[in-house]
């Protein structure tokens, strides 16, 4: 059964501190979506990845918020440092052609 | 820029009541619609996918219909059950990029 995999499923860490989430997509997947949700904005897309290269971060704030895919198996996004405005959801999706698979996502709370 | 509708935003109706959820978008030229479903808490389940060369996609009792030239999708879901409670969401491809645009959903409650 495959499906993607998000670390950790929840984490609380204090104003200033930095905050890493991992997720690992579908196997033989090669696009990766990060997205953050909000019960005010919803959805929104923040960055993506096709065969482990940047193709849009413009969601993204670039002062404070990074990812990357260190390997086929691995996408990272960072946030350095936090801010109580970054209290979400953030989930990570995998796609093979057009279909998006999201995972369980990461529920961030910044104090 | 694609804009994506849902309405109504809430919607409960006794078990037993086919369902009918309704999608709309502004940008016509799309390549695919995608229904998902998500419980509260929980990420999201994709449901179905039409590509814009079909007219109709089912899956149990599941039917979704797309009518790209009026910009509209619309998710039948037939003799509810209490296990159906969720919420809805369609999302459409930002043109022809990999980028979804998604609705802020349709909350169903399904009464036993």
């Amino acid at each position: 059964d495959a499906r993607v995999t998000q670390t950790p499923r929840h984490k609380v860490t204090e104003m200033g501190q930095e905050v890493t989430m991992r997720c690992q997509p579908i196997l033989g997947h090669n696009t990766v979506f990060w997205y953050r949700q909000t019960m005010m904005q919803g959805l929104e897309l923040l960055a993506y990845f096709r065969n482990r290269a940047p193709l849009d971060d413009s969601g993204m704030p670039k002062d404070r918020f990074s990812a990357e895919m260190p390997d086929a198996t691995l996408a990272t996004l960072k946030i350095q440092p936090s801010e109580p405005r970054d209290s979400a959801v953030y989930f990570c999706a995998s796609s093979e052609y057009n279909e998006q698979f999201f995972g369980p996502g990461t529920r961030l709370t910044v104090l | 820029k694609q804009e994506v509708t849902q309405i109504p935003a809430a919607l409960s109706v006794p078990e037993g009541e086919n369902l009918v959820l309704n999608c709309s978008f502004t940008d016509s030229a799309i390549y695919n619609l995608q229904w998902f479903r998500q419980d509260p808490g929980k990420g999201l389940t994709s449901l179905l996918l039409i590509q814009s060369s079909q007219r109709e996609q089912t899956s149990g009792r599941l039917n979704a219909s797309l009518d790209k030239s009026s910009g509209r999708s619309t998710l039948y879901i037939a003799a509810s059950q209490p296990g159906d409670s969720a919420t809805y969401l369609c999302a459409v491809p930002i043109s022809n990029d990999y980028k979804l645009s998604f609705g802020a959903g349709t909350t169903v409650t399904v009464r036993a």
